[in-house]
């Protein structure tokens, strides 16, 4: 998972909670990406950051803030969670360099808001 | 914004033929396009992919075909073997911006015995 983890894996949470997920990387990547992913929609980017304190919104970003104060941390929050957030979340880093842009995704957090 | 769509949504093939996975986009900017395959319970890992300065790239048993005035591409796969089983995403993004992709709603391929 180029050294990408996501915490916490699973989390069931109420309608009206906030909620917050990590992503940590241990390679010093310059972008990262938050997406959800679900059945018949594949992969939609939520928010990016292409450094500290730079964030920018992706396709699906009502409802979710982001924030990154150090390099090797990208949180997602969901200030009152609904349950249309219900989703697998996935947060990606991307080597990027004047050769080669590839995205690497971390394991997931499965999210179920009731 | 780019729309990506992708075919067939489930295939199944024998173990030993050959799958094939198609995409379109739709802007003509697009110029980088990734292929994922995503096992259960896994994130999506990259398995290949293509800058729009080539037509077509190979790797082992997969390649991937770029025909930039249809807008299309596709992911072959040869000899399939049962650890092929899994969903298979298709993307596109133009190369310098970060790269924003934008997905195809996934292939769930199945090889048989």
């Amino acid at each position: 998972d180029a050294g990408i983890t996501q915490s916490p894996r699973h989390k069931v949470t109420e309608t009206g909670t906030p909620v917050t997920l990590r992503c940590h990387q241990t390679e010093n990547h310059r972008y990262m990406y938050w997406y959800r992913q679900d059945p018949g929609h594949g992969l939609r980017l939520i928010h990016y950051s292409y450094g500290v304190k730079d964030t920018d919104k992706g396709e699906v970003s009502d409802g979710y803030s982001v924030s990154r104060s150090k390099t090797e941390d990208f949180l997602l929050t969901l200030e009152s969670a609904t349950s249309s957030q219900t989703s697998v979340y996935f947060c990606a880093i991307s080597e990027s360099n004047r050769e080669q842009e590839t995205q690497y995704f971390g394991p997931g957090t499965r999210l179920l808001v009731l | 914004g780019e729309n990506v769509e992708q075919h067939p949504s489930t295939l199944s093939v024998q173990e030993g033929d050959s799958a094939v996975i198609k995409c379109t986009y739709s802007d003509s900017a697009s110029n980088y396009f990734p292929w994922y395959k995503q096992e259960l319970g896994k994130g999506p890992q990259l398995i290949i992919d293509i800058r729009s300065n080539v037509g077509e790239k190979k790797d082992q048993r997969i390649a991937v075909t770029l025909n930039k005035t249809a807008k299309h591409f596709s992911l072959h796969i040869t000899e399939t073997q049962p650890e092929d089983s899994a969903v298979y995403f298709c993307a596109a993004s133009i190369y310098g911006t970060a790269s924003k992709l934008t997905f195809g709603t996934g292939t769930r391929l199945q090889v048989t015995l």
